[in-house]
């Protein structure tokens, strides 16, 4: 699996738009690029997974550089409720030797 | 549909005794997880299984065992619990790999968690 490296923590205020690198500079050909949320006291919850270029859903975009070394979780405008952790994960879903192993992730701090 | 269920929520136990935590999930899902989260630190992978039948260990997996006999059911247990067990026990699930569907992202499916502390 390739190893991912992210900020330990962020800090930002309400209604800024929010972006968060995370590299992983052997990522295989096969390897997706997923991001997690995590609350406090609660399981992470998928947020976004891209492959290329420019995903966006309804939470947020990840935008991946065509060398896909690095990759940027993007949440626009945030509130005091997007304070979590957010974690990169790069491997490929189906492959049944898929681990899932987490990162330390970033801890993403929201002032009003 | 109540997606992946941990069992029990939260435990006591005294160094030396043992337990286990049950994992049930309704999605049909191959895969299983079982992670241990610290205080301020990253989800470790401990167990995880790819059918039921199988299991592997994960990157912490010492100190634990676990039993997949029903493809619904991920089974961790601590034979004999230590104070460096403490910590937030998730589950999580999720499909298989190609045929489950196109747009199958392999997203994970966590529980709520189960918060065990040992004496």
């Amino acid at each position: 699996l390739a190893k991912t490296t992210q900020p330990i923590s962020m800090d930002s205020y309400e209604g800024q738009e929010v972006n968060i690198t995370c590299s992983h500079n052997n990522i295989a050909t096969n390897d997706y690029i997923t991001w997690y949320q995590q609350f406090p006291s609660q399981g992470p919850r998928f947020i976004i997974q891209g492959y290329k270029t420019k995903v966006t859903n309804e939470v947020a975009s990840l935008f991946i550089p065509a060398d896909r070394k690095s990759s940027t979780l993007s949440l626009p405008r945030v509130s005091l409720s997007d304070t979590a952790v957010y974690y990169c994960l790069v491997g490929a879903p189906m492959d049944s030797s898929y681990k899932l192993i987490f990162g330390s992730g970033t801890r993403l701090l929201v002032r009003p | 549909n109540a997606g992946v269920t941990q069992t029990p929520k939260f435990r006591v136990l005294k160094t030396g005794q043992s337990m286990t935590l049950l994992c049930a999930q309704d999605m049909n899902h191959e895969y299983m997880y079982w992670y241990r989260q610290d205080p301020g630190m990253g989800l470790r992978l401990i167990h995880y299984s790819v059918g039921e039948g199988t299991t592997a260990k994960g990157e912490v997996p010492d100190g634990y065992n676990v039993s997949r006999l029903k493809k619904q059911n991920f089974l961790l247990g601590l034979e004999s619990a230590a104070p460096s067990q403490t910590s937030v026990y998730f589950c999580a699930s999720k499909n298989g790999g190609l045929g489950q569907g196109i747009r199958n992202t392999g997203e994970l499916f966590f529980g709520e968690g189960s918060r065990l502390t040992v004496l």
